[in-house]
């Protein structure tokens, strides 16, 4: 019973560098969510998404930060151009119908900007 | 002012004793209510969620809501080393496209 996948675990960018996440969600799940998690700090939203959609991307950077869900294969957020602040904890969490109440999150990618 | 508040702790406790974590909010049109259990280093796991107010009980857990106190609980009965994890309240309401998190409480259970 494979849960949601993501990777790298770990992510180690220069500044200027572009980072790939990539979440795989689990099996029969359509919709997918991304968030950022800074020491110490919550969750925040970035961006839902299903297959082929971008649903809500109210909490992603305007500039620099993109995320992509294809017909096939995972999820992929896109940083561009990494800067210090954008060191964090990056996790996913998937959900079969999008409900809030049902979503399973990923181990997470932990990005670094050197 | 931030959608949703949690208190960080460090919360510290004998082994056995009955934990209580909570969290406010501002947001009215919040609906759903969720409780995760994030372990240093590993993604949240969902442990509960309820819908408006009332309480549910799990096990050991359980949550109630307070819509009218805009006010939130978890309590962990018989608490056990193995529930040393941060905790984190989250909530939705406007639809099911932004989710809320508090910044979690960090819960250490003393054998």
């Amino acid at each position: 019973n494979a849960g949601v996948m993501q990777n790298p675990r770990h992510l180690v960018r220069r500044r200027g560098q572009e980072a790939r996440l990539r979440c795989s969600p689990m099996k029969g799940h359509s919709h997918v969510y991304w968030y950022r998690q800074l020491p110490e700090e919550g969750l925040k939203f970035m961006v839902y998404l299903q297959k082929e959609n971008i649903i809500d991307e109210s909490g992603m950077p305007k500039e620099r930060f993109s995320a992509e869900f294809p017909k096939e294969g995972p999820s992929i957020l896109r940083i561009q151009q990494v800067v210090r602040g954008d060191s964090a904890a990056y996790f996913c969490a998937s959900s079969p119908l999008g409900g809030p109440y049902e979503q399973y999150f990923g181990p997470g990618t932990r990005l670094t900007v050197t | 002012q931030k959608e949703v508040e949690q208190d960080p702790g460090p919360l510290s406790v004998p082994e056995g004793a009955i934990v209580s974590l909570n969290c406010t909010y501002s947001n009215s049109a919040f609906q759903y209510f969720m409780w995760y259990r994030q372990y240093s280093r590993k993604g949240p796991e969902l442990l509960m969620y309820t819908y408006s107010s009332g309480n549910k009980e799990d096990g050991r857990f359980t949550a109630q809501v307070d819509k009218s106190s805009k006010y939130i609980s978890l309590f962990i009965r018989d608490s056990q080393p193995s529930d040393s994890a941060t905790y984190l309240c989250a909530m939705e309401g406007d639809n099911f496209n932004k989710f809320y998190f508090g910044s979690g409480t960090k819960l250490n259970v003393k054998p």
